[in-house]
């Protein structure tokens, strides 16, 4: 088993940073792409981007201009920056791992965090 | 980036029944297709990669098919706990990409 777990605030106001964790515990970071995933009613399931343990990434086109992910391999950590935050990025928001390798699925997927965008 | 489109969005069976969901990628991906299933509250599950290898700990009943643009998820023999929504997603190149899903309800 390799639980993810997000975490942050549920809530956000609008022009603001969403900034959220997602701890990996009984494995390692090495090998694998670490994605953040979110999800909404109006927009479905969208692919943010990923980082590679080693520091690499790769950001959804959609999300280039305003997006960060980091990692802090000393915690078994990966964060989500999400700038200029409108109502709009209300969404449930996942941490999932995929191996990396071309075409690997999504095989480990934390439970989800609700973050809502409003004043 | 590449679209993915599911159908139907959403259907109605019984318990018994062979259900049949389909994936059309709008460009080509290989066997870049990968199938979730998501029950209300939870985290998409990895049911089938590669679009026919089934996931470990998936039952059998569930399998997949296609190649190129056009896939196809096949539950043989519905049971209670397959009432849920089901995503395909390609793997093939960047942005990954999620069809709209399709609702399984009794």
């Amino acid at each position: 088993q390799v639980p993810l777990q997000e975490s942050g605030p549920g809530l956000v106001k609008p022009s603001e940073t969403l900034s959220l964790t997602c701890t990996v515990s009984g494995g390692s970071s090495s090998g694998y792409y670490w994605s953040w995933i979110r999800q909404s009613p109006g927009r479905g399931l969208e692919w943010i981007g990923y980082m590679y343990y080693s520091g690499s990434t790769n950001y959804n086109p959609s999300f280039q201009s305003r997006v960060t992910i980091s990692v802090d391999t000393s915690k078994n950590q990966f964060s989500l920056k999400l700038g200029s935050v409108t109502a709009a990025d209300t969404a449930v928001y996942y941490c999932a791992r995929h191996v990396a390798v071309a075409g690997s699925p999504f095989d480990y997927w934390g439970q989800g965090t609700l973050v809502t965008v409003s004043s | 980036d590449i679209q993915m489109t599911q159908s139907p969005s959403s259907l109605s069976a019984s318990v018994g029944d062979r259900v049949t969901v389909t994936c059309r990628a709008s460009q080509y991906i290989n066997n870049y297709l990968n199938w979730y299933q998501q029950r209300p509250g939870k985290a998409p599950k990895l049911l089938i990669y590669t679009a026919s290898i089934l996931q470990s700990g998936v039952p059998s009943r569930f399998s997949g098919s296609g190649s190129g643009t056009d896939f196809t998820l096949t539950i043989s023999s519905l049971q209670p706990e397959d009432f849920a929504t089901y995503y395909c997603q390609q793997s093939y190149k960047t942005p990954l990409t999620f069809g709209g899903g399709t609702t399984v309800d009794i």
